[in-house]
C-alpha cells in the first residue's frame, strides 16, 4: 500500500527561525510531489511542485527537495514569519495511480511573534 | 487566468438527503478531481474525470457519483447522506499531458450532515 507520512504533526517556532518539514513515502515510483499550504477551513494553495527528475525547487523563502531513493522530501522555510502559520501538506503522485494524489496528514505550523 | 471555483461554500443537509456540489476548473485545464477532507486529516481521493469520463476512483461507495461537462466543469453528487459525509470537499483541476501535472485546488465546500 502506498502511503505518505508527515513528521512532525505539529510544530511551534519563534519568528525568524529556519525550519524543515518532512514528508516520506513508501514507493519510489512517483512522477511528482507537490507541497501545499492550507489555512484553517480553507482550500489548498500550491507552494512547490517537484517532478520525479528534479532534486529541488525554490520559491522565495521556500525550498523543497526530493530524494526518491530514500522516499523523502523536505520543505525548508527560511526566516519564518507569523504569516507562515498554517498546515502544510505533502502530496505524491504515484505512477500506477492514474493521476490520484496521496496526501500526508499534514504538519500544523505555528510561528510565534 | 481564473482559478478553480467551487459552490456553494457551505452547506447543511439532513441525513438521507442528496447533495450536489459544483466546480469550475481553471482555464486551460481539462481534468478534474474531487477529494474529501475530514477534520484534521489529509484529503482523500474520491474520483477523477478526464474528457467527461471517470478516470480513476478512490475507496468511496457508489452513492458518490460525478459528472464532467464539455466546458470541463464538474459536479459531485452524494446520495443518502450519512453523518460521516460531513467534511470539506475539494475540487482540483489539471492540464493532463502537459508534463507538469500539478494540481490547482479550489477553496472547497464545507458540508455538514445533521
Amino acid at each position: 500500500k502506498q502511503e505518505v507520512t508527515q513528521i512532525p504533526a505539529a510544530l511551534s517556532v519563534p519568528e525568524g527561525e529556519n525550519l524543515v518539514l518532512n514528508c516520506s513515502f513508501t514507493d519510489s515510483a512517483i512522477y511528482n510531489l507537490q507541497w501545499f499550504r492550507q489555512d484553517p477551513g480553507k482550500g489548498l494553495t500550491s507552494l512547490l511542485l517537484i517532478q520525479s527528475s528534479q532534486r529541488e525547487q525554490t520559491s522565495g523563502r521556500l525550498n523543497a527537495s526530493l530524494d526518491k531513493s530514500s522516499g523523502r522530501s523536505t520543505l525548508y522555510i527560511a526566516a519564518s514569519q507569523p504569516g507562515d502559520s498554517a498546515t502544510y501538506l505533502c502530496a505524491v503522485g504515484f505512477y500506477n495511480q492514474g493521476g490520484k494524489l496521496i496526501f500526508g496528514q499534514g504538519t500544523e505550523l505555528s510561528v510565534k511573534p | 487566468e481564473t482559478g478553480v471555483t467551487q459552490s456553494p461554500t457551505h452547506l447543511i443537509k439532513t441525513r438521507g438527503q442528496q447533495v450536489t456540489l459544483r466546480c469550475s476548473s481553471q482555464s486551460g485545464h481539462n481534468t478534474v478531481s474531487w477529494y474529501q477532507q475530514a477534520l484534521g486529516q489529509g484529503p482523500q481521493f474520491i474520483f477523477q474525470y478526464y474528457r467527461e469520463e471517470e478516470n480513476g476512483r478512490g475507496n468511496f461507495p457508489p452513492r458518490f457519483s460525478g459528472l464532467q461537462f464539455p466546458n470541463y466543469s464538474s459536479e459531485l453528487n452524494v446520495n443518502a447522506l450519512e453523518l460521516d459525509d460531513s467534511a470539506l470537499y475539494l475540487c482540483a483541476s489539471s492540464h493532463r499531458g502537459d508534463g507538469n501535472y500539478g494540481y490547482t485546488f479550489g477553496s472547497g465546500t464545507r458540508l455538514t450532515v445533521v
